[in-house]
């Protein structure tokens, strides 16, 4: 099993460009996430989904858009990069049980000029 | 948002040395879940407890779920110099949590081991 895999692995936007950042598990995990890790801040929930064709907001959202249209696949959009979002995105996803263990992507690094 | 406390922030350590990290919260969870990171990579699981008084082992190490549900410890033994990284401890579920996967992260403990 590859686990969660994300690509791509490193991008550089100008501000105002749009991307698409995608996530894919394969243990058939019902939950995903959408995490960004910046230095003092930790890892902050972005958007999440708890099943095919569903999102919500997590602590963090503005500025992006997610997807759901697939139970392997997530997708994380930036309609209008800015500076502000330059970071280390990581996808994770977990079974529907609370308090399954989360695994998480090998992460993508994103920077916006 | 909400964080854990977790200590301590780094440690440098011998080889062979043992090493011992906590985290504290002052609301309950369900599930406490210790992380892995290497520079550049994700947070690999290291252990995942899900009962209070909990104590489990993967090889060298050791995680216990607090009997107040509020703290975790994580211990390495015998250290070695692959066990550099940033180790972070999350919580999950419980009072302050939800029905779905969302982690509360400690700040991480950046570990430095020399041969």
């Amino acid at each position: 099993n590859a686990g969660v895999t994300q690509t791509p692995k490193f991008r550089v936007l100008k501000t105002g460009q749009s991307m698409t950042l995608l996530c894919a598990q394969d243990m058939n995990h019902e939950y995903m996430y959408w995490y960004r890790q910046d230095p003092g801040m930790g890892l902050r929930l972005i958007h999440y989904s708890v099943g095919e064709g569903t999102t919500a907001k997590g602590e963090v959202p503005d500025g992006y858009n997610v997807s759901r249209l697939k139970k392997q696949n997530f997708l994380l959009g930036l309609e209008s990069a800015a500076p502000s979002q330059t970071s280390v995105y990581f996808c994770a996803s977990s079974f529907r049980t609370s308090g399954g263990a989360v695994f998480f992507g090998p992460g993508t690094r994103l920077t916006v000029l | 948002g909400q964080q854990l406390n977790q200590s301590p922030q780094s440690m440098f350590i011998q080889e062979g040395e043992d090493v011992s990290m906590n985290c504290t919260s002052s609301s309950i969870f369900n599930t406490w879940l210790w992380y892995k990171q290497d520079p550049g990579e994700g947070p690999v699981l290291l252990i995942a407890l899900y009962k209070a008084g909990e104590l489990t082992s993967n090889g060298r190490l050791t995680a216990q779920f607090g009997i107040t549900r509020k703290d975790s410890f994580l211990n390495i033994s015998a250290s070695i110099p692959s066990d550099v990284g940033i180790y972070f401890c999350a919580g999950q579920g419980g009072a302050g949590g939800t029905s779905y996967g969302k982690l509360t992260f400690g700040q991480g403990t950046i570990l430095t081991v020399h041969p």
